[in-house]
């Protein structure tokens, strides 16, 4: 399978546990995302990188929360003091663009449960 | 900040019906793409538009992108059951690498 996947599918943590999540990318993609989603709505952007940098952090990014993609190819998400707001889907993305156009593909997520 | 809206927010129609589903922007979008999201899953490309004014056709599916790059729609003949889902557009606004998404319009279709 050469799709983007996600490790692990569920986390139930307890509050003020820290958690990581992996994504490993579709190998030839050079972007790779991270999401966040809540029940009913769209992915909201966290952030982002273009081989190993990271170019874009959104403000929804707290300090408690740190990805890398060290080597330019997997990347993880971490949430330090996990607090039960962070229970979500997180979703990671990987894409190039070519002609302008960028499709991202996605894995299947990583539902987290803070209790 | 560059945002896409998306409307309606939810539907719920009877099989055999039409809809359209809207996706609005105050931004220039070199391309927009459509996914489909059922629950647990993530989001599924179904279609890329990139040149302003064009329609691409799947199946029942048709999308089309605005002349001004800038909003786009989904259109759906003939709505069956399996066609429920999280419909969200989604691209990358001229001049970002930002990959952002539609609020969603959550689609039920009734057997």
């Amino acid at each position: 399978d050469t799709g983007v996947s996600q490790d692990p599918r569920h986390k139930i943590t307890k509050r003020g546990q820290n958690v990581t999540f992996r994504c490993d990318p579709i190998s030839e993609h050079n972007r790779l995302y991270w999401y966040r989603q809540t029940l009913g709505q769209g992915p909201e952007f966290l952030t982002y990188f273009q081989n190993e940098a990271q170019l874009e952090k959104s403000r929804l990014l707290s300090d408690r929360f740190s990805a890398e993609r060290p080597k330019g190819s997997f990347s993880t998400l971490e949430i330090q003091r996990t607090e039960q707001g962070d229970s979500a889907m997180y979703l990671c993305a990987s894409s190039f663009s070519f002609g302008g156009r960028t499709e991202a593909f996605f894995g299947q997520g990583t539902r987290l449960t803070v209790v | 900040t560059q945002l896409l809206e998306q409307s309606p927010q939810f539907l719920s129609i009877q099989e055999g019906e039409n809809l359209t589903v809207y996706c609005n922007s105050s931004s220039v979008f070199s391309s927009l793409q459509w996914y489909r999201q059922e629950p647990g899953e993530g989001p599924v490309l179904l279609v890329t538009v990139v040149t302003g004014g064009e329609v691409k056709k799947l199946k029942r599916l048709t999308f089309q992108f605005g002349d001004a790059r800038k909003d786009s729609s989904l259109h759906i003949t003939a709505a069956q059951p399996g066609d429920t889902g999280l419909y969200l557009c989604a691209g990358e606004a001229s001049g970002t690498y930002k990959y952002i998404f539609g609020t969603g319009t959550r689609l039920k279709v009734l057997a």
